[in-house]
């Protein structure tokens, strides 16, 4: 079945500094893959997503591509703030008709001013 | 207001006793779902509806109960609710699609402990 591994962490970074979080996944056919965050006592909300291999999403500064050849959707970004203290979750969408979403377990960056 | 709402977003109750936790959308958007968040596990889909009066399990659905009457509305019931219920859970829903693509769009989440 499909399944996304992502650390659990949490990552804990000075503000401006370099971000990445590491997401590999595996899956059937060719899933599309999908960043979300949840900030503190929020739902989940979309930061980003890809729909097909070498595609990049970016938002908000947040980049990531999807690399078939080594299966990863890498989130990055240059400069991190305070305010994207959060959980950031990696999920993939199976191909077909039914809206199936498999979730990695949620990476937690605090960033520290 | 448009979007999607939970309620209560909170709530105690003992072993034993059923519980509604309620869902609402203004998008009529097609797929509705519920999962719950627990440490270490991330998300686990509970249930998902594909439409009104479609409903199918999902990845943990022992011990729950889901309907959907209406497009809009997608409640989750725990028929005798257990201490291993205790979680946070979420309601999303996203428009259908052929493909995959869709975004899927989360309730603020309702925070349920059984004693």
């Amino acid at each position: 079945g499909n399944s996304v591994t992502q650390m659990e962490g949490p990552v804990t970074l000075s503000e401006e500094a370099f971000l990445t979080i590491n997401c590999t996944y595996t899956a059937t056919g060719y899933p599309s893959l999908f960043w979300y965050v949840q900030y503190p006592g929020e739902g989940l909300q979309l930061l980003l997503k890809a729909t097909k291999a070498d595609d990049k999403g970016s938002n908000k500064g947040f980049e990531a591509t999807y690399r078939k050849e080594t299966t990863s959707f890498h989130l990055e970004k240059g400069s991190v703030q305070v305010s994207d203290s959060a959980v950031y979750f990696c999920a993939l969408s199976s191909s077909g008709g039914y809206q199936k979403v498999t979730f990695g377990i949620g990476t937690k960056l605090q960033v520290i001013p | 207001d448009a979007g999607i709402t939970q309620s209560p977003r909170y709530k105690i109750t003992e072993t034993g006793r059923q519980v509604t936790l309620m869902c609402h959308q203004t998008w009529s958007h097609s797929y509705m779902f519920w999962y719950r968040q627990d440490l270490g596990h991330g998300l686990r889909l509970i249930y998902y509806s594909a439409a009104a009066d479609i409903t199918d399990k999902g990845e943990v659905p022992d011990g729950y109960v889901v309907s959907r009457s209406k497009t809009e509305n997608f409640p989750l019931t725990l028929e005798s609710a257990t201490r291993s219920q205790t979680s946070v859970y979420f309601c999303a829903s996203s428009e259908f699609s052929r493909g995959a693509t869709d975004t899927q769009y989360f309730g603020p989440g309702t925070r349920l402990t059984v004693l």
